[in-house]
């Protein structure tokens, strides 16, 4: 059974554009969350996805949005990249989001220079 | 309020001794999952041991037990005969049945010295 897939592993982008993150989650799995860890501030939850619609936000910026597809699969995305959104970007997957199984990908390291 | 406190920042152990690695949580509500997860340099989440609040019995996965004190509110993770791979951050969890976001702790690095 294939883990989650995040891709791309690493990026280097530039204040002022945007990019998107995407997320496989575990074949099955139809919950997604988001997180963002930083040194300063440690994991931060951003949103969860539940079989395409957002059940759950974190209090971020409207910068931040996310979606989920039919097959599962989600990207996150941040517009107007600030120095700050520089972090390690990590997907949850679960069957639904709660109870004992939740697996993380091994994460986008995103920095912003 | 939800909330995890891991105390230790940094831990070092000894290669095949056991360590110790301390969880607290405040929450009012009665249903509750606790987690741990083992991060290394890489990055990735690798999930370890899960108890849930209503278990009677405290939590076991090969090297890795929960010390599950629900009076106290602790959810220590005790790591057996400690391997050098066994150093990585480590981060304890929380998340409920109503919701379904992570609540973590800040971690604690573990040190595993030969």
């Amino acid at each position: 059974k294939a883990g989650v897939t995040q891709t791309p592993r690493y990026l280097i982008k530039t204040r002022g554009q945007q990019v998107t993150l995407s997320c496989s989650p575990i074949s099955g799995h139809r919950s997604v969350s988001w997180y963002q860890q930083t040194p300063g501030q440690g994991l931060q939850f951003l949103f969860e996805y539940f079989s395409e619609t957002q059940r759950n936000k974190g209090n971020f910026p409207g910068r931040f949005s996310g979606r989920q597809f039919s097959n599962s699969r989600s990207e996150m995305n941040v517009s107007t990249l600030e120095l700050g959104d520089s972090a390690l970007y990590l997907c949850a997957s679960s069957p639904d989001g709660v109870g004992t199984e939740a697996f993380f990908g091994q994460g986008t390291r995103l920095t912003v220079v | 309020a939800q909330k995890i406190t891991q105390t230790q920042p940094g831990m070092f152990v000894q290669e095949k001794e056991a360590v110790t690695l301390d969880c607290t949580y405040d929450t009012s509500d009665p249903s509750y999952g606790l987690f741990w997860y083992k991060q290394p340099s890489s990055g990735e989440m690798i999930f370890l041991i899960y108890q849930g609040s209503y278990d009677q019995q405290n939590a076991t996965e090969g090297r890795y037990s929960l010390n599950f004190q629900k009076a106290r509110k602790s959810a220590n993770l005790v790591i057996s005969a400690s391997q050098l791979g066994d150093s990585a951050m480590y981060f304890c969890a929380m998340r409920f049945v109503t919701g379904n976001q992570f609540y973590f702790g800040t971690g604690t690095s573990l040190t595993v010295i030969p």
